[in-house]
């Protein structure tokens, strides 16, 4: 099993701000994830990259995979209270196999 | 469409005793997952499903874990005995296909004393 590192694994900040989560592995996977959950809920779906090099922009957010498919970002500009949660990457191997990285919680302080 | 339906949402129990954990999965996903969730960790496959076969279980502690999907569709997962390591949240999935993404339930919080 491949593994995904995330960073930072905890962040918080002021609303307003920007922020970068990273997502990181040595191994290459066939698309990455980016999922969002709250507490006492499952995590959902938030955007699929699957080209190397993909930019996709959700709103505030923006995701990237490396050209070489081994890494990937989160941006989030203007961070609102509502940002808060835990952001969860995960890596497709074959088989439709999902491998999820530890997470980064993150606060968005009023 | 209906999300995933997971039952029960908590559950506490005595270490040594047996506990199930149900799922429906989103109708016509043919794939379906659960995953363990220790607190402060991303989530751990456990057992991959494709209709009623199973695709991948090598992390599951198969010596006191089982897994079982009756026709395709609904999904039960066993701890006996549980341990007090077994403490998380249980989420079960359900996919479409490939790079379609995951949708989750709201998992099953097992607490073992």
């Amino acid at each position: 099993t491949q593994l995904l590192e995330q960073s930072p694994q905890f962040l918080s900040i002021q609303e307003g701000e920007n922020l970068t989560v990273y997502c990181n592995s040595s191994s290459v996977f066939s698309s990455l994830q980016w999922y969002r959950q709250e507490p006492g809920e499952g995590p959902v779906l938030l955007v699929t990259v699957v080209t190397g090099g993909e930019v996709k922009k959700l709103k505030r957010l923006t995701f990237q995979f490396g050209d070489a498919r081994k890494d990937s970002s989160l941006h989030i500009t203007a961070a609102q209270p509502g940002d808060t949660g835990l952001y969860l990457c995960a890596g497709e191997e074959g088989a439709q196999k999902l491998v999820f990285g530890q997470g980064t919680r993150l606060t968005i302080n009023p | 469409e209906a999300g995933v339906a997971q039952s029960p949402r908590y559950k506490i129990i005595e270490k040594r005793q047996s506990v199930a954990f149900w799922c429906n999965p989103i109708s016509g996903h043919a794939t379906l997952y659960w995953y363990q969730q220790i607190l402060g960790q991303g989530p751990k496959l456990l057992i991959q499903f494709q209709n009623n076969g199973v695709v991948d279980d090598s992390q599951l502690p198969k010596d006191r874990f089982s897994a079982e999907r009756l026709k395709g569709v609904d999904s039960t997962l066993k701890i006996q005995p549980a341990k007090l390591e077994d403490s998380a949240v249980y989420l079960c999935a359900s996919s479409l296909g490939y790079r379609v993404g995951y949708t989750f339930g709201s998992g099953t919080r097992l607490t073992v004393v």
